[in-house]
């Protein structure tokens, strides 16, 4: 099956810098590659989704970047706030629809 | 309130007995997932229906599990004689699918189900 790895685990970030997750996955037939939010207590939240056919997307502060070829994405958020302090997911479908899950990094916004 | 539900949020059982957990999906979604998360993790995929049938279920779904959607709609999961390694976060998740020739992927979670299994 499909392995996605997420780094770092944990970021330390200056309110107002940006911050950057970087995951890899396996599978080369994956083809959608989602993004989720998770505060404590809460179930995750989808906040931005790149598909295969596509190399980059952007909403606002949050940016995701997709590299086929080495089977890299990035997750980008820029001009940071303590609100953006959370759990952050990388996740990628096969075509089996079911998704797998980094390991997650904690953002911290240091105000 | 229009997203996906789950009841209870909190379940605190002790070893050996039965709990259920049930989720309501967005409307209209007729895809509906099940994932476990324990601390420090990301989810687990453990089994999802389209519509009323179960079409995939993980190896981590042992024989005490089983999940159903009768009608399509809402979904229970029920777990047998728990053990604490059963602790953990169950989530539910649901989709659009498949309307027409497009197939839509965005899974939107619900809150979680925490179980603790004493």
């Amino acid at each position: 099956g499909e392995n996605v790895e997420q780094h770092p685990s944990t970021l330390s970030v200056q309110e107002g810098d940006s911050a950057v997750i970087k995951c890899t996955y396996s599978d080369s037939a994956s083809n959608y590659f989602p993004w989720y939010k998770q505060e404590l207590g809460k179930g995750p939240q989808l906040i931005i989704d790149i598909r295969s056919n596509v190399g980059e997307k952007k909403d606002q502060r949050i940016a995701v970047t997709l590299n086929k070829t080495a089977k890299h994405f990035s997750l980008h958020i820029t001009e940071t706030q303590p609100e953006d302090s959370a759990v952050y997911f990388c996740a990628a479908i096969t075509g089996a629809n079911n998704l797998f899950f980094g390991t997650g990094t904690r953002l911290t916004v240091i105000p | 309130d229009t997203g996906v539900s789950q009841d209870p949020r909190h379940k605190i059982t002790k070893r050996g007995q039965n709990v259920t957990f049930r989720c309501d999906p967005i409307s209209e979604h007729n895809r509906l997932y099940w994932y476990r998360q324990t601390l420090g993790q990301g989810p687990e995929f453990l089994t999802y229906f389209q519509n009323e049938a179960q079409l995939e279920k993980s190896r981590l779904l042992s024989d005490r599990f089983s999940a159903e959607r009768p009608k399509g709609s809402f979904s229970t999961l029920e777990i047998q004689r728990t053990e604490q390694g059963d602790s953990a976060m169950y989530l539910c998740a649901s989709s659009l699918g498949t309307s027409g020739r497009y197939s839509y992927n965005e899974q939107f979670f619900g809150p979680g189900t925490r179980l603790t299994v004493l």
